[in-house]
């Protein structure tokens, strides 16, 4: 089975600094695509940004970006100019191409943006 | 679109109550899935369907859960009798698949549960 593993816990990032969030998985598949989904006080989950894993260019939105290393199985999100907004829960997500339909999550990673 | 659109928002229930969650999936979505998240356990998958068949239900914790889709815009999780362990927020999703393409998973606001 496939998981998703976020090291970090908890992190901060002074407003309009950068900040890297962590995010490592496992599978012995070949085709998948990998989320990051952010989840602010209201608790809604907001899709940020996604990847296919037969991409080799690496996915933007804006000021998000992600570093996707397939051979390490590892998928970060980069913020740029960080905003008091962007402070929230940061989830990764894992799905098959193939297969199962679902939605794997790591633990998430708690965002704080200071002012 | 509206969006996927949960009912209730919050929902509290004496224990051995049955509760019914509602979600209706953004039409034109053919697969709906059902979450609910813990700070234990995170996000987990309880069910999810597609063209409105139960495809995976390995997740629903027990018998006490149930879930149904009778149509393409109308799903329910139910419990009963709910117990206080069951408390947490349950999402609800939508997708739609092209050929083998993906694309983005949308949530519903959630239903946060409290069961005393």
């Amino acid at each position: 089975a496939q998981t998703v593993t976020q090291s970090q816990p908890e992190m901060s990032v002074q407003e309009a600094e950068t900040v890297t969030l962590s995010c490592t998985y496992d599978t012995s598949e070949s085709n998948y695509y990998l989320f990051w989904y952010k989840q602010p006080p209201s608790r809604q989950m907001i899709l940020v940004i996604r990847q296919e894993a037969y991409k080799q260019q690496n996915a933007t939105e804006n000021r998000f970006s992600v570093n996707f290393q397939k051979a390490a199985k590892s998928f970060s999100l980069k913020i740029s100019d960080s905003q008091l907004g962007d402070t929230a829960m940061y989830f990764c997500a894992f799905r098959s191409q193939g297969g199962s339909e679902k939605l794997v999550f790591g633990k998430g990673t708690k965002l704080t943006v200071n002012p | 679109d509206a969006g996927v659109i949960q009912s209730p928002r919050h929902e509290v229930t004496e224990m051995g109550q049955e509760v019914t969650l509602r979600c209706k999936p953004i039409s034109g979505h053919n697969s709906l899935f059902w979450y609910r998240q813990t700070m234990m356990r995170g996000l987990e998958l309880l069910i999810y369907f597609n063209n409105n068949v139960p495809i995976d239900d390995s997740g629903m914790p027990e018998d006490r859960f149930s879930a149904k889709m009778p149509n393409a815009s109308f799903s329910t999780l139910k419990i009963q009798p709910s117990e206080p362990r069951d408390s947490a927020v349950y999402f609800c999703a939508s997708t739609t698949f092209v050929g083998s393409l993906s694309y983005g998973y949308t949530f519903g606001s959630g239903t946060r549960l409290t069961v005393v």
